[in-house]
């Protein structure tokens, strides 16, 4: 399995500021998946990085909102623009296995926004 | 779409069984899996299970898969107080614009009462 590290771990951060979370792996990976998980819900896949091309968003995530960066195999940042409380989530970002049936996920960003 | 559901609370008591239950929409699924959360921590991947497969069995874990009915279950044997967690459903969907994309439920928070 793939081991996977999230910086940072945790932050509270003031409204109208923005937040870049790192995601390492260590791993060379293809694909490299950003998810979102607020208070009390489940996951929601945000967007997949894919090395060398610009990121795909799911519906209802727009590229302004969440810019992604995808600069080698073994990494991914996602920043998180112009922070609202709506936004304090959990941010994990996850990578396929190398059978790639399996994703494998980081300990997550625990995010606050006040 | 795609739509996963679980029963939101499941209680159990110390050295019981656990059956944890989850159905999803999506015919062309290739996979499904069971994650674990604690408290303040990441996912854990638990298992997974091929969906030409109906069985799956890995120590205290059965996994068991009714393709017809679209129907899972987890069920962990001899259930420890440290099972105490969310646990989540999920289905990967290996096929057009969503490939690698999982789609998960709302989880099942576990308590195992000593």
């Amino acid at each position: 399995s793939a081991v996977i590290s999230q910086k940072p771990s945790r932050d509270i951060c003031q409204r109208g500021t923005s937040l870049t979370i790192q995601c390492q792996v260590d791993s060379q990976v293809t694909m490299m998946f950003w998810y979102r998980q607020q208070p009390g819900q489940s996951l929601t896949l945000i967007a997949t990085a894919n090395q060398g091309s610009e990121a795909t968003y799911e519906s209802g995530f727009v590229i302004d909102k969440f810019p992604i960066s995808r600069p080698n195999l073994t990494f991914s940042t996602l920043t998180v623009s112009n922070m609202s409380p709506e936004d304090s989530s959990i941010y994990l970002c996850s990578v396929e296995g190398g059978g790639r049936e399996t994703q494998y996920f980081g300990p997550g960003t625990r995010l606050l926004v006040l | 779409g795609e739509d996963v559901e679980q029963s939101l609370f499941l209680s159990v008591r110390e050295g019981d069984s656990s059956v944890i239950n989850c159905t999803y929409t999506d015919s062309s699924s290739t996979y499904l899996y069971w994650y674990k959360q604690e408290p303040g921590a990441g996912l854990q991947l638990l298992t997974y299970i091929f969906s030409n497969m109906d069985m799956k069995q890995d120590q205290r874990l059965t996994v068991l898969l009714n393709k017809k009915d679209k129907h899972l279950s987890l069920r962990i044997a001899d259930t420890q107080t440290g099972d105490s967690a969310i646990y989540f459903c999920a289905e990967h969907n290996a096929g057009g614009t969503s490939y690698g994309k999982l789609t998960f439920g709302q989880g099942t928070i576990l308590t195992v009462h000593p």
